[in-house]
This record gives structure tokens, sequence and C-alpha cells, in this order.
């Protein structure tokens, strides 16, 4: 089954505690890309990546780091969390064009308190 | 910049009577439009798309025409059911030298028995 999987599903954590969000296509697909959805905003983009390697900013990227060393894994960093963090976070992947739809994992929670 | 605006939520419906979710975009060029749907607890999945001028993308009864003149892209169903309620998002894609999806702030919707 095609999908996006994200992990974990739901994320308490304390300010200061570098944490990992992981986040694995089997779709083949270069495009991968981090969203967080806030409470009437939608969704923002943190960080984004065309291909293996290449990775770019979003809108959101203060406090994230990300990396891209396969073309199926597209991992989140928070090396020092914050309480402003604290959102709902997607993954989500596509092919390379602006006309393909993204593919969505479920989504992880995080608190940061 | 690019940006999508949706009408404010939450919409309360009861079932079979008919919805429109109004989205208007602002953006260069010629974007390709979409609307995602997601279910509680899910990740956000595609509902339809356009992706020129005059098109109009349709699943699962529901329908958004793409008007160039009005910068518009409206949902529309003619009967809805209890299992539509979700969360309704309008976004835009398009070649900005990578590409970019810019999403609106999405639309509860509430179908009542």
């Amino acid at each position: 089954e095609a999908q996006v999987t994200q992990n974990p599903r739901y994320l308490i954590t304390v300010t200061g505690k570098k944490l990992t969000v992981t986040c694995s296509q089997n779709m083949n697909h270069e495009y991968m890309s981090w969203y967080r959805q806030d409470p009437g905003l939608g969704l923002r983009q943190i960080y984004y990546s065309m291909n293996v390697e290449v990775t770019d900013k979003g809108d959101v990227p203060e406090g994230y780091k990300v990396s891209r060393k396969e073309k199926r894994n597209f991992p989140l960093i928070l090396e020092s969390p914050s309480p402003n963090q604290t959102s709902l976070y997607f993954c989500a992947s596509s092919l390379v064009g602006f006309n393909s739809p993204l593919h969505f994992g479920n989504g992880t929670r995080l608190t940061v308190t | 910049g690019d940006s999508v605006t949706q009408m404010e939520g939450p919409v309360t419906l009861s079932e079979e009577a008919f919805l429109t979710i109004n989205c208007t975009y602002t953006a260069t060029g010629y974007p390709s439009l979409f609307w995602y749907v997601q279910y509680p607890g899910e990740g956000l999945q595609l509902l339809l798309k356009a992706t020129k001028a005059d098109d109009k993308g349709s699943n699962k009864g529901f329908e958004a025409t793409y008007r160039k003149e009005t910068t518009s892209f409206h949902l529309e169903k003619g009967s809805v059911q209890v299992s539509d309620s979700a969360v309704y998002f309008c976004a835009l894609s398009r070649n900005t030298g990578g590409f970019k999806t810019i999403f609106g702030a999405g639309t509860r919707l509430f179908v009542k028995a």
C-alpha cells in the first residue's frame, strides 16, 4: 500500500530535550516536505526537499532541522524544543511538479512543556 | 505573495443539504488548484484538483471549477452526508523555480443526521 509513515503519533517532551520525528514514504517520490498545522493558520511549510541531499527552508524553519540522506526518509529534528513548537506536524511527499498532489502522513502531535 | 482565502467555519448542515465552501486565491501566473480533506485523526488527502482555467475537478460527488476571471475555486456538493464531516482545505501550487503549495486556513464542516 502506498503510504507516508510518520512516527511517533503523539509525543510529549520538555523544553530543550532534542527529539526526532521520522517520516518515510514508499512511493519513490522525489519531493518531501514538513508542515505544521495550527488552529486558524492552516498548514505552514517548515522545510522541503526536492531530492536526496537537497533541502530548503519553507516559511517557518526556525528551530527545526532536516536531512535527506535517502530518498524515502525525511526526518524532522528539533534540537532544543520550545513550547511554541507545540503543534500538529505532517510529513508529505509527491512527484516533482506543481500539478502533482501531496500525499500526507497521519500526523504527529507534539507537546512541549 | 501567493495566498489562499477560505470561508471561515464551522459550517453546520443537515444531511442532504447543498454545500458550498468558498475559496479565492492570489497568485501570479497559472497555478494548479486543489481541495484536500482531513478526517478526524488523519492526514490530509486529495479530494480533487484542477490544473488550468475552466477545468472542473470532481470526486465523491464534490465539484470545483477553476475560475481565473474571479480567481476562485469554490467547493460544492449537491447532497452532503454525515460521513462528509471533516475539515476542507483549499490549496494552490505553482512553479516558483521549485514549486510550493500554499494552503488556506481550512473550513470545518459538520453534517447532522
